[in-house]
């Protein structure tokens, strides 16, 4: 089954305490994305990767990393999670140039809640 | 920059009537993708509807259709003969076409209530 796995689903966590949050696809996909999600601010983009080793800012980077060293996983970092951190957490996938027609593909989702 | 924007926060509609969602982007690209996306209680992200930028006519997927007006910069959502299971948040989103431009936007979302 084509799909985007991301774990954990639910994540409580202290300041400070590094964590990675897991997402790998088995479509090939060269592009995949991650998103956040706040009450009245919709989604917004973190970091995105066009294919393995690029990767590039969003609209809202900082405090975290990423990393594209393979194809199928795009792991996002927090080396300092802080409070204001607390979202939903959205990994996308799709295939790039003329597939551009083609929807993201999304993982279930992380909660992460910094405390 | 790309911005999409959702003027209606929430909505609700009565069971097996009409409703329509709103949703205006700029860009100052030529080639682009207009995308709906909803978010049930479960938190999933399921495609609704999508729209090619360059095809004039409208896309339907049954119940759902667009009125995508180009030169507007609009592209809203109708739901016919809404059911109860419509109710979700909606999120309009923009895509341009290839390159590293190629970044899905979001507007803030609508969060639309079917009343029984």
């Amino acid at each position: 089954e084509a799909q985007v796995t991301q774990n954990p689903r639910y994540l409580i966590t202290v300041t400070g305490k590094k964590l990675t949050v897991t997402c790998s696809q088995n479509m090939n996909h060269e592009y995949m994305s991650w998103y956040r999600q706040d009450p009245g601010l919709g989604l917004r983009q973190i970091y995105y990767s066009m294919n393995v080793e690029v990767t590039d800012k969003g609209d809202v980077p900082e405090g975290y990393k990423v990393s594209r060293k393979e194809k199928r996983n795009f792991p996002l970092i927090l080396e300092s999670p802080s409070p204001n951190q607390t979202s939903l957490y959205f990994c996308a996938s799709s295939p790039v140039g003329g597939d551009f027609w083609s929807p993201l593909h999304f993982g279930n989702g992380t909660r992460l809640t910094v405390t | 920059a790309q911005t999409v924007t959702q003027s209606q926060p929430e909505m609700s509609v009565q069971e097996a009537e009409t409703v329509t969602l709103s949703c205006t982007y700029d860009t100052s690209e030529n080639n682009y993708y207009l995308f709906w996306y909803k978010q049930p209680p479960s938190r999933q992200m399921i495609l609704v509807i999508r729209q090619e930028a360059y095809k004039q006519q409208n896309a339907t997927e049954n119940r759902f259709s667009v009125n995508f007006q180009k030169a507007a910069k609009s592209f809203s959502l109708k739901i016919s003969d809404s059911q109860l299971g419509d109710t979700a948040m909606y999120f309009c989103a923009f895509r341009n076409y290839g390159g590293s431009q190629g970044n899905l936007i979001f507007g803030k979302g609508t969060k639309l209530s079917v009343k029984p």
